[in-house]
């Protein structure tokens, strides 16, 4: 069974750029999250789908952000015209139906923004 | 709304030593779950363990164990003569309500653990 994976691992761009991200969740898991993490403090969730449909938008999710996971398989996460305040680890996570509550963790996107 | 609160920002111990990282959450919810995940410094979070609200019973796995204490609202995590490789930030998170759609995290505690 492989795990959560995201791409890319790093990712450079100067402000004002836009950026997308990819999740790939754990095979069969209907649900899939995303967080940000900034330096010395823990996840912040962003988002969340059940299988295609978006069901919670935290209020860090700007407008320049959107999220999209199309046929209810992978995810992606776009951040237009990048701020250097976007600077930060973009978590992805995914859950089982058995146990939605439960989630696990890819390895994370740093986006560095100049 | 749910707050969960890691008092100890670092923690430093020598190898084998025991170390307790304290959690202490708030909420209204009747039925939740709390987490405690473990970040090494290759930064994927690793799942460590899941209680629910109505099983307070004490769990124990190798050199961890966990205390979850509904009086108190506390969901502590010890290990057991610590090494080098337990040296992460740990995390303990919440997540309740009916749709169990976010967790919510503590700040985390860095255990650092020297040899």
């Amino acid at each position: 069974d492989t795990g959560v994976s995201q791409n890319p691992r790093h990712k450079i761009t100067k402000r004002g750029q836009n950026v997308t991200f990819r999740c790939d969740p754990i095979s069969e898991h209907n649900r899939l999250y995303w967080y940000r993490q900034t330096l010395g403090q823990g996840p912040e969730f962003l988002t969340y789908f059940q299988n295609e449909a978006q069901l919670e938008k935290s209020r860090l999710l700007s407008d320049r952000f959107s999220a999209e996971r199309p046929k209810g398989s992978f995810s992606t996460l776009e951040i237009q015209r990048t701020e250097q305040g976007d600077s930060a680890m973009y978590l992805c996570a995914s859950s089982p139906l058995a146990a939605p509550e439960t989630q696990y963790f890819g390895p994370g996107t740093r986006l560095l923004v100049l | 709304a749910q707050k969960v609160t890691q008092a100890q920002t670092e923690i430093s111990v020598v190898e084998k030593e025991d170390v307790t990282l304290d959690c202490v959450y708030e909420t209204r919810d009747t039925t939740y779950y709390l987490f405690w995940y473990k970040q090494p410094p290759s930064g994927e979070l690793v799942f460590l363990i899941r209680r629910n609200s109505f099983d307070e019973q004490n769990e124990i796995s190798g050199r961890y164990s966990w205390n979850f204490q509904k009086s108190t609202s506390s969901f502590n995590f010890t290990i057991t003569a610590s090494q080098v490789v337990d040296s992460a930030v740990y995390f303990c998170a919440y997540a309740g309500g009916t749709s169990y759609g976010k967790l919510t995290f503590g700040q985390g505690t860095i255990l650092t653990v020297h040899p």
